[in-house]
């Protein structure tokens, strides 16, 4: 089942920042997260594999709680190459250890940067 | 290293005809995948496959076949074009790293489809 993600789009000047959330119905294994410019492939920020885990990339991080299915995806002081779509990714538990890596999308949450 | 490549970039076809999109990658990647993207729909799971001849289905395998000969191939076979199947067809790899270990899912640049 396909993740929600809100909001489905948000604009801000250069220099604000940004929550966009990703909430699942299901438990998660996994939470991805990916960016992807305009006629572009997605490219990969990061992954978060354990309860209540944050990461960070730059002045980009997420938090994962596992407990409540859901992970957010922080900006800070957004700059302009920051505009594109971001789209959580997850992945439930596995049956079995070997499982395949099964990845859900959510729909996308368009950010836009103006300066 | 090309990371993963992907041909064509861009197709016309007309309803009924079949066709094959390839992918490839360079990078000894186990796990491999297609996508198709839809506007307001995100990236949706087509196939997938965790080695060379093992396969299975994702959340809309109808109207596609895959196969895994090989573990650097993984291509993409319509078999009677619909319009319904115009869309966006990215191709992804990613390596597992120990066992119920997570990766990073490397994308290819996309074949963009029309079916008239």
């Amino acid at each position: 089942q396909q993740p929600v993600q809100s909001p489905q789009a948000v604009i801000l000047r250069e220099g604000e920042d940004a929550v966009i959330n990703c909430s699942s119905s299901k438990a998660l294994y996994s939470v991805h997260w990916y960016r992807q410019k305009h006629g572009e492939a997605p490219v990969f920020l990061m992954i978060l594999l354990k309860g209540g885990e944050q990461k960070g990339h730059e002045k980009i991080s997420a938090s994962f709680n596992e407990k409540k299915q859901q992970s957010s995806l922080y900006l800070t002081a957004s700059q302009l190459s920051y505009s594109g779509t971001y789209f959580c990714g997850t992945e439930r538990p596995r049956v079995l250890i070997q499982g395949a890596q099964k990845l859900v999308f959510g729909q996308g949450t368009r950010l836009t940067i103006n300066p | 290293n090309a990371g993963v490549t992907q041909t064509p970039k861009f197709q016309v076809l007309k309803t009924g005809q079949s066709m094959t999109l390839q992918c490839a990658q360079d990078m000894n990647h186990e796990y491999m995948s297609w996508y198709r993207q839809d506007p307001g729909m995100g990236l949706r799971l087509i196939h997938y496959s965790v080695g060379a001849g093992i396969t299975d289905q994702g959340e809309v395998p109808n109207g596609y076949n895959v196969s895994r000969s090989t573990t650097e191939d993984f291509p993409l076979r319509l078999l009677s074009a619909a319009p319904s199947q115009t869309s966006v067809y990215f191709c992804a790899s990613s390596y597992r790293k120990g066992q119920g270990n997570s990766d990073t899912q490397y994308f290819g640049p996309g074949t963009r489809l029309t079916v008239l």
